[in-house]
């Protein structure tokens, strides 16, 4: 269980161009679903967080407008960069929270799944 | 202030040795979650072990142990028996639950490698 998808993988765009990436849950449903980005040899940047139904929120310095998320339902996330420059080439990588019962061996955990990432290249 | 310390960047271990990956935290939350996640070169960030605030025994799962100790805000992960599949980079990660966005906080990661 708790497998999160993200497509493409990879993607290769001309400058100027905008470029969609999507991620789901497979087998479980994600109110909220996180935005990342992560340079080479680099921990994880988080870039937004995304509310199904709601608009996303963006962690500092991340421009909105560049960066366009929509959670549209509870197994779908889109992210969307916008007239893409060479600068925004990066691995983006998405996950998705999972909100569990409390089972019999310990108390419910709220973990976040990861998708397998996207390698953006903007010549 | 950091929130979470790797102070490792790397590490070699040998193939069926055990190995501890550290992992220090800074919160005045009491209520939070601690997260070890395990990169491969393909990118993918694997969940491998959860230990909540509040548990009061170590979390295990299969080779991986959480030596958590709450006092000194440490939750360092003891990977047994090495394999050479284990060479990745290993993240730590915790979710302040006084924080309702239920975003992770990561640390820098430790790269391990696994020797033959």
């Amino acid at each position: 269980g708790a497998v999160v998808s993200q497509h493409p993988s990879r993607v290769i765009c001309k400058s100027g161009t905008s470029v969609k990436i999507e991620c789901r849950s497979l087998d479980f449903q994600a109110t909220t679903m996180f935005w990342y980005r992560q340079f080479p040899k680099k921990s994880l940047m988080l870039m937004a967080t995304s509310n199904e139904g709601s608009k996303a929120t963006y962690e500092q310095g991340v421009e909105k407008d560049k960066f366009l998320i929509n959670h549209a339902s509870l197994t779908l996330s889109t992210l969307t960069v916008t007239s893409a420059h060479p600068e925004d080439s990066s691995f983006y990588i998405c996950s998705a929270r999972e909100v569990e019962r409390y089972t019999s061996k310990r108390w419910g955990t709220d973990t976040q799944y990861f998708g397998p990432g996207t390698r953006l290249t903007v010549l | 202030a950091q929130k979470i310390t790797q102070t490792q960047p790397g590490m070699f271990v040998q193939e069926k040795e055990a190995v501890t990956l550290d992992c220090t935290y800074d919160t005045s939350d009491p209520s939070y979650g601690l997260f070890w996640y395990k990169q491969p070169s393909s990118g993918e960030m694997i969940f491998l072990i959860y230990q909540g605030s509040y548990d009061q025994q170590n979390a295990t799962e299969g080779r991986y142990s959480l030596n958590f100790q709450k006092a000194r805000k440490s939750a360092n992960l003891v990977i047994s028996a090495s394999q050479l599949g284990d060479s990745a980079m290993y993240f730590c990660a915790m979710r302040e639950d006084q924080d309702s966005s239920y975003k992770l906080i990561f640390g820098s990661g430790t790269r391990l490698l696994v020797r033959p």
